[in-house]
């Protein structure tokens, strides 16, 4: 089973808005970390955060962190055509396994 | 070199067969992991090689098992092929042990039992 929830599942935004995603996991973690996915190919790194830290930023990309709460979010600002993918969450833990969220489905409409 | 390179891109194999799939990590990684993505859903983690040692296991059966070579690149190999092992199976590779360091991926194995 995979450790992280992601919503929403899906996301509808229009070009130029911000797009929210969040994610929740369920135990200790050493980093989370944030993927896109275009069309089931390969996944894309955008971002990661330890766990010792709460918010990290990274041109568009605005990453916070929770432990507290298990939970992170990630917020695209600005958003662009091409910006439409999955996004995925993922938590590296202690036991060196990395568990992927079940993803947002992000369209951004031009 | 760069990137991580898959190979093959796509296969088709009966059920009760055995599957081979290949992995290339990107120069200058030195860990490498597998992970299983049906249709619709995020990647399952399979396992995790650093140094040519299996260091890191999701919940997979003993069917599925692993090899990191010398030259850190890797094998993953399914027995006994069921139905449901039809996905997208993804390679990642990362420096130095993957804690703290984002993962390179390949554009993946696109696994068909019948």
């Amino acid at each position: 089973s995979q450790q992280g929830e992601e919503d929403p599942q899906a996301l509808s935004i229009q070009e130029g808005e911000n797009a929210t995603m969040n994610c929740s996991y369920k135990t200790s973690i050493n980093n989370l970390q944030w993927y896109r996915q275009n069309s089931g190919r390969g996944l894309v790194h955008l971002i990661l955060i330890r766990s010792n830290e709460r918010e990290k930023h990274s041109g568009r990309l605005r990453v916070t962190l929770d432990t507290s709460k298990k939970s992170s979010s990630l917020l695209i600002t600005a958003s662009r055509a091409a910006d439409t993918a999955s996004y995925f969450c993922a938590t590296e833990n202690t036991g060196n396994q990395f568990y992927f969220g079940t993803g947002t489905s992000l369209t951004v409409i031009p | 070199e760069t990137g991580v390179t898959q190979s093959p891109t796509h296969l088709i194999k009966t059920r009760g067969q055995q599957v081979t799939l290949r992995c290339s990590s990107q120069s200058g990684h030195n860990t490498v992991s597998w992970y299983q993505q049906a249709l619709g859903q995020g990647p399952q983690f399979i396992f995790q090689y650093y140094r040519e040692e299996e260091n890191g296991r999701g919940n997979f059966p003993p069917r599925f098992s692993g090899l990191q070579f010398p030259n850190y690149s890797s094998e993953l190999n399914v027995n006994a092929l069921e139905l449901d092992d039809s996905a997208l199976y993804l390679c990642a590779s990362s420096p130095v042990g993957g804690l703290g360091y984002g993962y390179t991926f390949g554009s993946g194995t696109r696994l068909t039992v019948v």
